[in-house]
């Protein structure tokens, strides 16, 4: 099986910051890549597919890239609406272990 | 625009099976893989499998093989997981979701609001 691992596990940024978040693959999944928001409570929001597409809707501040084994999502100005936690999923399956954004 | 509802929280008793429900409507339902993910209280995601049900065929997580089966009612455009053998590590919120593509591979949306299944004795 394919493992994900995120780093960092915790984040902590301010309004406004230029935040990175970096997800590994245990062997190559070409742009297989989707990136999700899950808030308290709710169902996890697509943000990201195939590596660097957005998903509709979603904030042009959002941005995702990498390819084989090695992603990144950034958020370039944090708002406060972003603080969450993220997760990266390989080709429709396997979740990384997700990222919390606090303030 | 797609909506997928599920049905309500569940409360079973250990080596008892759940069975949970995700209704399509708004869209195309045959040709769009339904996934299913679970999460554990304060734990992340847990891919479980898919199906795709003009194929009808499914995939499952590895460690859930043999306990979990999922298919689809074309007919209601609805998708179901039942889990079997239950045990209280099972207690999650289960959720379904609709690839954002036929394909599965691209991920998922939308997805259901999610469904409680506590299993305690």
């Amino acid at each position: 099986d394919i493992q994900m691992t995120q780093s960092p596990s915790t984040l902590s940024a301010s309004v406004g910051d230029r935040v990175t978040i970096t997800c590994r693959a245990s062997q190559s999944i070409s742009t297989w890549l989707a990136w999700y928001q899950q808030k308290p409570g709710k169902a996890p929001k697509l943000l990201i597919y195939k590596a660097s597409s957005l998903q509709s809707g979603v904030p042009s501040r959002f941005s995702g890239s990498g390819s084989g084994t090695e992603f990144t999502l950034t958020i370039s100005s944090l708002q406060p609406d972003d603080f969450a936690t993220y997760y990266c999923q390989q080709s429709g399956s396997t979740f990384g272990q997700g990222t919390k954004v606090e303030i | 625009q797609v909506q997928l509802v599920q049905s309500g929280a569940e409360v079973k008793k250990p080596g008892s099976s759940v069975k949970v429900s995700c209704k399509a409507s708004g869209g195309t339902f045959s040709n769009y893989a339904i996934s299913w993910v679970r999460q554990a209280p304060g734990q992340g995601l847990e891919w479980m499998g898919a199906i795709i049900p003009i194929f009808g065929t499914p995939n499952y997580a590895q460690r859930l093989q043999g306990r979990v089966t999922i298919t689809t009612d074309e007919s209601t455009s609805t998708a179901y997981m039942e889990l079997s053998s239950l045990r209280s590590d099972d207690t999650a919120v289960y959720y379904c979701a609709r690839g954002v593509a036929p394909s599965p591979i691209y991920g998922f949306d939308p997805w259901g609001q999610g469904t409680l299944v506590t299993v305690s004795s």
